[in-house]
């Protein structure tokens, strides 16, 4: 039972370049979510989706878009890649209410 | 919009000591209450949660946590700990809007130093 799986685990980005995080969840669950963890900050809620084909704007949504194509797939995308995007990025799924599962974590590093 | 203090930014206990971590959270209504444990790169496991009902809820690893009303807490507890508790550990609050798609709202983390 893999749970939440977030890919890739790691990457080093250059300021500007763009790339997609994925994160997929075998579980059925209609909510998935995007935060971002930074020291002395826990974690932050960047997107979310209630469901197949719906996004919206959590706390901090500026410079990231996402997009919910499959209801299994939740893809958090960065266009221009900048230093202050330096973090951990977690994913998360559930099926109702607020108790959610978490990936393990794609840690980004734009220089 | 709901917010969640923890306190105390580290703790240092030494091993076989009891432990107490504190979480405030400020909502309009009585939230779900959560408390996960982060150890060093690695993701976030639940080590409990707060729905509704006991107010004294037992999680994993030994760990329990009390939901007082009238504080707006949701304190973490452990009677005796151990070196592995060494990690982060957060406080959440979630809403259910009808669909749990509020998300969570995070404290910002205690950091747990257990002495030899």
């Amino acid at each position: 039972n893999a749970g939440v799986t977030q890919t890739p685990k790691f990457r080093v980005l250059k300021t500007g370049q763009s790339m997609t995080l994925l994160c997929a969840q075998d579980m059925n669950h209609e909510y998935m979510y995007w935060y971002r963890q930074d020291p002395g900050m826990g974690l932050r809620l960047i997107h979310y989706s209630v469901g197949e084909g719906t996004t919206a704007k959590g706390e901090v949504p500026d410079g990231y878009n996402v997009s919910r194509l499959k209801k299994q797939n939740f893809l958090l995308g960065l266009e221009s890649a900048a230093p202050s995007q330096t973090s951990v990025y977690f994913c998360a799924s559930s099926y109702s209410g607020p108790l959610a599962f978490f990936g393990q974590g794609t840690r980004l590093t734009v220089v | 919009a709901q917010s969640v203090t923890q306190p105390d930014i580290h703790i240092t206990v030494s091993e076989g000591a009891s432990l107490e971590l504190r979480c405030n959270y400020s909502y309009g209504a009585t939230p779900y209450l959560f408390w996960y444990v982060q150890s060093p790169g690695q993701g976030l496991q639940l080590l409990l949660k707060y729905f509704s009902g006991d107010t004294l809820v037992q999680g994993i690893k030994g760990f329990e946590a009390e939901f007082k009303r009238s504080q707006s807490s949701f304190n973490l507890r452990k009677p005796s700990v151990h070196w592995s508790d060494a990690a982060e550990y957060f406080c959440a609050v979630g809403f259910d809007s009808g669909g749990g798609a509020d998300g969570l709202t995070f404290g910002k983390g205690t950091h747990l130093i257990i002495q030899p």
